[in-house]
């Protein structure tokens, strides 16, 4: 079983500057993925990016980059750039490699608000 | 030409009532999944499907049972519902089951339960 701790509830941040999500996971499994999810306020999840955890290099998508410290256990997504339609809840989630067709475990979930 | 579907977009009903909620993906995946937010926004797994085995979450009542009549949907059925149930459930489809395997949400159907 996989355990997702997002420690920021929300975040305040001006437009155009840079935003680090939190993102720590416990897990006893040696194979994971780690992914991360936007839902803006009209309610879609909308997949971001995905790391494995035998990746070597960080994932990274356009704007999104994931800060993956393995011995720390930590998956923070970094926002280059924030823009104001990045205001959303941010999920972090995880999934073991062996765990069949389990679905993801989730975190609670940071609220980021873009200031302009 | 959606990719992962879901039917009604909005349920209200009665404590006591049966509904089902549907779900259709046309990506071609094979893994199916519910799962339920609740108020706080919590996101849990509900049940993972393929054309293999069905994993039920152990915290998830038997009313509520999903069904599958082909590889492109599966269905949610949820009897006597309770004021509890009232959340956003979102389906979700996988091209397998691996931990690298991106899942694909639908836009979630918000039930409310009087």
């Amino acid at each position: 079983a996989q355990k997702i701790t997002q420690t920021q509830p929300g975040m305040f941040v001006q437009e155009k500057e840079a935003v680090t999500l939190d993102c720590t996971y416990d897990t006893s499994d040696p194979s994971y993925g780690l992914f991360w999810y936007k839902q803006p306020s009209s309610g879609e999840m909308i997949f971001l990016i995905y790391q494995g955890s035998y990746d070597q290099q960080n994932a990274t998508e356009g704007r999104y980059s994931l800060n993956f410290q393995k011995a720390r256990k930590s998956a923070n997504l970094v926002i280059s750039a924030s823009q104001l339609g990045d205001s959303a809840m941010y999920f972090c989630a995880a999934k073991a490699a062996g765990g069949g067709a389990d679905g993801l475990t989730f975190g609670k979930g940071t609220h980021l608000i873009i200031q302009p | 030409d959606t990719a992962v579907s879901q039917t009604p977009k909005y349920l209200v009903t009665q404590m006591g009532n049966d509904k089902s909620i549907k779900c259709e993906q046309n990506l071609g995946h094979d893994t199916m999944y519910w799962y339920k937010q609740d108020s706080k926004k919590f996101l849990k797994i509900m049940f993972s499907y393929n054309n293999k085995e069905l994993i039920i979450n152990e915290t998830v009542p038997n009313r509520f049972s999903p069904k599958s009549p082909d590889k492109a949907h599966l269905n949610l059925h949820i009897n006597s519902l309770e004021l509890g149930d009232s959340a956003v459930y979102f389906c979700a489809s996988s091209q397998g089951e691996g931990s690298w395997e991106t899942q694909y949400f639908g836009p979630g159907t918000r039930l409310l339960v009087l």
